[in-house]
């Protein structure tokens, strides 16, 4: 079956260090790895995009990689703040016929702490 | 843009009772879809539509849901007979189809039933 897990329900870091993500998959050929941010109350953000043929993509203090060799993505946010605490989701979309349709993971609850 | 638009926010009704949930997709959108959030599955795809025709509905956990989309710029998600497990917060996202674009989220209805 179809499967998407991010590494970690939680995941609390010090303020200023780097947090690193991951998304891995199984029996899936995505074309586009998106990355979303929830906050509590909220509906996702849309954060970052990658294609299949990237390796990886930067945003500001965030930086996406693809391995469609290992199937996973890393999400890393430099110099992390308390501001970046929330739920980051990463989300699959196979193309094709389906473009459009996303498989999301369960999400990874990042803290950031002074 | 005022975004994604979603109504009620919030609604708590009894078993039996039928709820219907409603979507403004963002102007010049032309995918729409209905997704479920619970903390034990996540983020779930119940329907999506592109162009007003629904494309995928395989999500709908049963007869109980249904949704309609009559025109680009509304969509309905009705359950019919209401459930204690049907409690969740129901979110309603549109996207720019034909392109690799990311989805847009309203900010969701949390819908309890009792």
């Amino acid at each position: 079956s179809q499967k998407i897990e991010q590494n970690s329900e939680a995941l609390n870091i010090q303020e200023g260090k780097t947090a690193t993500l991951t998304c891995n998959y199984t029996n899936y050929s995505p074309a586009y790895l998106q990355w979303y941010r929830q906050d509590p109350g909220r509906g996702p953000v849309f954060l970052l995009l990658i294609r299949e043929n990237e390796k990886e993509k930067r945003k500001e203090r965030l930086k996406v990689t693809f391995d469609t060799t290992l199937k996973q993505s890393l999400f890393h946010i430099t110099a992390s703040q308390p501001a970046d605490s929330a739920t980051y989701l990463c989300a699959l979309d196979s193309g094709g016929s389906t473009l459009g349709r996303l498989y999301f993971g369960r999400g990874t609850q990042l803290t950031v702490w002074p | 843009d005022a975004g994604v638009i979603q109504s009620p926010r919030h609604e708590v009704t009894e078993m039996g009772q039928e709820v219907t949930l409603r979507c403004k997709p963002i102007s010049g959108h032309n995918s729409l879809f209905w997704y479920r959030q619970t903390m034990m599955r996540g983020l779930e795809l119940l329907i999506y539509f592109n162009n007003n025709v629904p494309i995928d509905d395989s999500g709908m956990p049963e007869d109980r849901f249904s949704a309609k989309m009559p025109n680009a710029s509304f969509s309905t998600l009705k359950i019919q007979p209401s459930e204690p497990r049907d409690s969740a917060v129901y979110f309603c996202a549109s996207r720019l189809a034909g392109r690799d674009n990311e989805q847009f989220f309203g900010p969701g209805t949390r819908l309890t039933v009792l």
